[in-house]
C-alpha cells in the first residue's frame, strides 16, 4: 500500500497570503495525484487531478505541482472560503490512498 | 447536474448488518466506476471499496475485505454497499464517490454522505 504523508498537519495563514501544502508518496505515483477540499459538515470537493489540472469551477488561485513522490498545492491569495481541510489522494495503485489531511486555519 | 444521494445509515449493533444505497443522477451511471469512501468522526478519508462501470471488477480495503460487498444496478442507477459483521471501528460517514473513468481514477463527484454508528 502506498502511504501518503501530508505536511504540515495544520497551517495558519492570514487572508490574502500564500499557502503551500505538501504531499509525499511512499513510492512513485507518477502524476496520478488529486487534491480535495473539505469544509466542516460537507463532502470533499475535487480541486486538482493529474497533479496540476484544475477541476471544473476551481479558481485560478489554486495550483498543483509535482510528480513522482513529491507534490504541492499552492493557494496564491487566501480567501475566507479557503479555510478548510485539504487531502491529497493517489490513484496510481490499488488501494487508492489519502493523506491524513492539512487543516488550513486563519491566523 | 450530477447528484449522488446516499441512504441507509443509522444505528447498528456490533456483529450486525446494514446495506447502504447511493442513487445517482445527472450522468450516465453505467459508464463510470464508483467507490465508497468513509470518514470516521474527526478523522480523515479512507477509501473502502471500488466497482468498475460494469460491475465486473471490485476492490476492497483490507479493513473491510470479507465483510463488505459492493454492487451496482445499472438499470436503477444505484450503487450499494452490503456491510456484515459490523464493528465499532466501522462507525463513520460513508460517501459514495463517482470515479472519472470506467475503471477508476480520481473522484470527481461525491454524495453528501450517510452516517451510521455501530454500538450496543
Amino acid at each position: 500500500e502506498i502511504v501518503m504523508t501530508q505536511s504540515p498537519a495544520t497551517l495558519s495563514v492570514s487572508p490574502g497570503e500564500r499557502a503551500t501544502l505538501s504531499c509525499r508518496a511512499s513510492q512513485s505515483v507518477s502524476s496520478n495525484l488529486a487534491w480535495y477540499q473539505q469544509k466542516p459538515g460537507q463532502a470533499p470537493r475535487l480541486l486538482i487531478y493529474g497533479a496540476f489540472t484544475k477541476a471544473t469551477g476551481i479558481p485560478a488561485r489554486f495550483s498543483g505541482s509535482g510528480s513522482g513522490t513529491e507534490f504541492t498545492l499552492t493557494i496564491s491569495s487566501l480567501q475566507s472560503e479557503d479555510f478548510a481541510v485539504y487531502y491529497c489522494q493517489q490513484y496510481n495503485n490499488w488501494p487508492y490512498t489519502f493523506g491524513q489531511g492539512t487543516k488550513l486555519d486563519i491566523e | 447536474e450530477v447528484q449522488l444521494l446516499e441512504s441507509g445509515g443509522g444505528l447498528v449493533q456490533p456483529g450486525g448488518s446494514l446495506r447502504l444505497s447511493c442513487a445517482a443522477s445527472g450522468f450516465t451511471f453505467s459508464s463510470y466506476a464508483m467507490s465508497w469512501v468513509r470518514q470516521a468522526p474527526g478523522k480523515g478519508l479512507e477509501w473502502v471499496s471500488h466497482i468498475n462501470s460494469r460491475g465486473a471488477t471490485t476492490y476492497y480495503a483490507d479493513s473491510v475485505k470479507g465483510r463488505f460487498t459492493i454492487s451496482r444496478d445499472n438499470s436503477k442507477d444505484t450503487l450499494y454497499l452490503q456491510m456484515n459483521s459490523l464493528r465499532a471501528e466501522d462507525t463513520a460517514v460513508y460517501y459514495c464517490a463517482k470515479s472519472a473513468a470506467m475503471s477508476g481514477w480520481y473522484f470527481d463527484y461525491w454524495g453528501q454522505g450517510t452516517l451510521f454508528t455501530v454500538s450496543s
